[in-house]
């Protein structure tokens, strides 16, 4: 069982609608991620937090909203988002370095979104 | 956005038999991670690997940490049917708690029983 859990699991959505994905992880760690997969691909970066403040945005359309309200939990919020958008959203977090080496990220098992 | 290359894109094999994928890279990573990704699942943590020379076994697996830091493999001995997956290598760059992955185009992998 994965200690990130994401939800919800599957979203169907119109290109009108505005909708929220939600993540959260009680493993203490201080950042936490968004990726985008399209299928048979590998997940690609979209945000980084660490420690609640937006440190990393690969150039993610404004459609996207990322939002973390503690260290706990991560938001997206999608607005007007276009039909290429559909894919499988992870969240995934990851603890500080500790004993100098940097710590695995562990991911959620996704949204799978589906834009109409 | 930047890709490592993973080799073999897919492989079909029949239970029993021992499995060997790799990763290279033009870059030097701070720490290799080998995932495992079933349909409908997130990817899943098997084995991080964080010093150059490194080998690590976690059950039937094994990876390796390349000596020039530009490579990994990973090896699964005497598959079984619930190793059918899709495996993805990942190269994770230092950042102190906010660690980027450069994720390998990943490795299909079939198991006839």
């Amino acid at each position: 069982d994965t200690e990130v859990t994401q939800t919800p699991k599957h979203l169907v959505m119109g290109m009108t609608n505005k909708k929220s994905l939600k993540c959260e992880q009680h493993m203490g760690h201080r950042a936490m991620y968004w990726y985008k997969q399209k299928a048979k691909k590998p997940p690609e970066l979209m945000f980084v937090y660490s420690y609640e403040k937006l440190s990393i945005n690969e150039s993610v359309p404004s459609r996207f909203s990322p939002e973390c309200p503690n260290s706990s939990l991560l938001n997206l919020h999608l607005h007007a988002l276009q039909p290429e958008d559909s894919a499988l959203y992870l969240c995934a977090s990851s603890q500080d370095m500790e004993g100098g080496y940097n710590q695995p990220q562990h991911f959620g098992d996704g949204t799978r979104l589906s834009i109409l | 956005g930047q890709q490592l290359n993973q080799s073999p894109q897919s492989m079909f094999i029949q239970e029993g038999e021992d499995v060997s994928m790799n990763c290279t890279s033009s870059s030097i990573f701070n720490t290799w991670l080998w995932y495992k990704q079933d349909p409908g699942e997130g990817p899943v943590l098997l084995i991080a690997l964080y010093k150059a020379g490194e080998l690590t076994s976690n059950g039937r697996l094994t990876a390796q940490f390349g000596i020039t830091r530009k490579d990994s493999f990973l090896n699964i001995s005497a598959s079984i049917p619930s190793d059918v997956g899709i495996y993805f290598c990942a190269g994770q760059l230092y950042g102190g708690a906010t660690n980027k992955l450069i994720f390998g185009t990943g490795t299909l992998l079939a198991v006839q029983p």
